[in-house]
Parts: structure tokens; sequence; C-alpha cells
């Protein structure tokens, strides 16, 4: 069975201390990993998708990286409005579900 | 592009009743739709799998006569909670992929569903 596990649970950054969240997988032939970024009562909002290890991608203050076993979500010099809970999810080659981790809900003051 | 929306945002019914809930891909053609459910302060977990015009496949656990599923078009799916119990109360989410390999999921913004 896939399995996603993120960390911290929660982080609290004070505007301009970067910091990075951890996702944490097992899967049986990984066809893709995604972040998405989810706010209160809302839907996930995506935000990338990494597919082999190595690759990184960047977004504004966001920066994805990923090796065999785990992806960081790099937040650089964080504002107010990047508060919000981001979430990893993996996709087997063997199908096409997304299996969610928990979740980092990241809290950042000014 | 890829738009999802979902209808109602909210909705309050009494124990008993049926609701229903739509969800549109908006700008673009969704192969495959998924729903799920959220309850407070954990992560989404899968509910059912929907292909246009066929049925839909549903994960363990969860009850195909009490959720109904149905993808009438590329567009559209509806979830339908039958008889809704007060442990029914949810966040129930939609997202739509499109493209054979059903690749990046886009997700609607929820509806946050309270049965009394």
């Amino acid at each position: 069975e896939d399995q996603v596990t993120q960390s911290p649970e929660a982080l609290r950054l004070q505007e301009g201390e970067s910091s990075s969240l951890n996702c944490s997988y097992t899967v049986s032939g990984l066809r893709g990993l995604f972040w998405y970024r989810q706010d209160p009562g809302k839907g996930p909002e995506f935000l990338f998708t990494l597919y082999s290890a190595g690759e990184e991608k960047e977004k504004e203050r966001l920066k994805a990286t990923l090796t065999k076993k785990e992806s960081f979500l790099h937040i650089t010099a964080p504002k107010p409005e990047d508060s919000a809970t981001y979430l990893c999810a993996v996709q087997a080659v063997v199908d096409y579900k997304l299996s969610f981790g928990a979740g980092t809900t990241v809290t950042v003051r000014a | 592009g890829a738009v999802v929306s979902q209808h109602p945002s909210w909705v309050i019914c009494k124990s008993g009743t049926s609701v229903k809930i739509e969800c549109r891909s908006l700008d673009f053609q969704a192969t495959t739709m998924f729903w799920y459910r959220q309850f407070p302060k954990q992560s989404l977990m899968l509910m059912a799998t929907s292909n246009e015009g066929s049925k839909a496949t549903y994960e363990q656990g969860v009850e195909k006569d009490k959720f109904l599923i149905n993808h009438a078009s590329l567009t559209l799916s509806t979830l339908t909670v039958t008889s809704a119990h007060p442990e029914d109360s949810s966040f129930y989410i939609c997202s739509a992929a499109a493209g054979e390999y059903v690749d990046t999921q886009y997700f609607g913004p929820g509806t946050r569903l309270t049965v009394l």
C-alpha cells in the first residue's frame, strides 16, 4: 500500500524566514509526486508535479525537489500570504489514484 | 485554465434526506473525475473514481448505494448522498483530470455538508 508521510505537522515562520517541508513516500512504482496548497475551507490548488529523482520545479517563493524516497518543498523568504496547508500526494504507475499525506500547516507571521 | 466548480458550496439538511452535489470542469473536458471527503484537520480520502459514461469505481469501505455517482458528460459529475445521517457531515471535494493517463487532478472548491 502506498504511504505518504509529511513533516512537520505544523510550521510557524516569521516573514522572510526560509524553511523546508518534507514528504517521505513509499510507492510501488512512482508515476508522479504532487504538491498542492489548501487554504481553510477550500479545495487543494495544484502547485507542482515531479516525475523523477533529481527533478526540481519552482514557482515564485516555492521550490520542490524529489529523490527516490522523499520530496522537499522549500519556501524562500515566505510572506503571510504563503500561510496554508501544503499537501503532498503520490500517484503510482499501476493506477491513477492519488494517495495524500496529512499535510503541513504553515503559518507565516508578519 | 483547468477550473473546476462545485455546487452548492455548502448545504444543511435534515437526517434522512438526500443531497446532490455537482462538479463541473469549466474549461476542459474531464475524462475522469474523483470524489473525496475530508474530515477536520485530516487529509483527503478518495471515495470513488468516475469515468464519463461508465459506472463509478468505489474505494473499499465506501457504500455505493449511499453515495451515488453519475458522470453523464465530459464536464459534469454528480454525487448524491442518499438518506444522509449526521455521520455523513463532511467536506466533499471533487477533482477532474483529462487525458489518457489521468495525470494532474484539478480540484473543485469543495462542498460543506452538515446533516442535522
